[in-house]
């Protein structure tokens, strides 16, 4: 079935950095392409990065092209996102999810239970 | 970006069905995929693509397409149904993933 463990998330000021992990275990992590989506206090769900099973292939939301780099290291089944430049409005819960279709489908099948993210001066 | 737009709220009694929608242009051309969320979990998925529910997920759930638009209809609603719904599909012009805004589902 498997399964995704966030970690990494916490308080930082405006303009910082932060690097999030997410462990992968009980499935063949190399093979899935993989992602990041968050949410905001109260609000709804914003996909925020993909990678492909291989890296070859990464897209970011515009919201946090430039400042996020999403990367993966299969032989350690773990799953990065490093952001700078944080803001406010990049306060949120972050999801590790896992991607079903060999394409960046949004059918995220599994999910970790999320690391909060908390960007405040 | 294209958007994709749900109604924000919708209640239905319960044994009853109900259906919510998402739409937006892109559904023309690829299949959503539908998650629950009941409060302080994460999201679940519940259904994707052309036909398709994830192992462990009630059949009273199921999905459906037309043009710009796509649904999620569950029916005989359980009161444990009663959570925040929302879709998802890839954006035809830039190949992101778009959420739509979710509806709170309430079960009276």
């Amino acid at each position: 079935e498997g399964q995704l463990v966030e970690s990494g998330g916490g308080l930082v000021t405006p303009g910082g950095f932060l690097r999030l992990s997410c462990a992968a275990s009980s499935f063949a992590f190399k093979t899935f392409n993989m992602n990041w989506v968050r949410q905001a206090p109260g609000k709804g769900l914003e996909w925020v990065a993909f990678i492909s099973d291989d890296s070859k292939k990464i897209y970011y939301a515009d919201s946090v092209k430039g400042r996020f780099t999403i990367s993966r290291d299969n032989p350690k089944n773990s799953l990065l996102l490093e952001m700078s430049g944080l803001r406010t409005e990049d306060t949120a819960v972050y999801y590790c999810t896992r991607d079903l279709a060999a394409y960046n489908s949004g059918y995220f099948d599994l999910w970790g239970q999320g690391t909060l993210v908390s960007v405040s001066s | 970006s294209s958007e994709v737009t749900q109604d924000p709220a919708v209640s239905v009694a319960l044994g009853q069905t109900v259906r919510i929608t998402c739409q937006g242009d892109s559904l023309r051309n690829y299949y959503v995929s539908w998650y629950q969320q009941k409060p302080g979990q994460a999201p679940r998925l519940v259904f994707f693509g052309q036909n398709n529910r994830p192992s462990g997920i009630p059949e009273r759930f199921s999905g459906s397409s037309s043009g710009r638009t796509s649904s999620l209809t569950i029916t005989g609603v359980q009161a444990e149904d009663e959570a925040d719904y929302y879709c998802n599909c890839r954006d035809s012009s830039t190949l992101h993933v778009v959420f739509g805004g979710g509806t709170k589902l309430t079960v009276l």
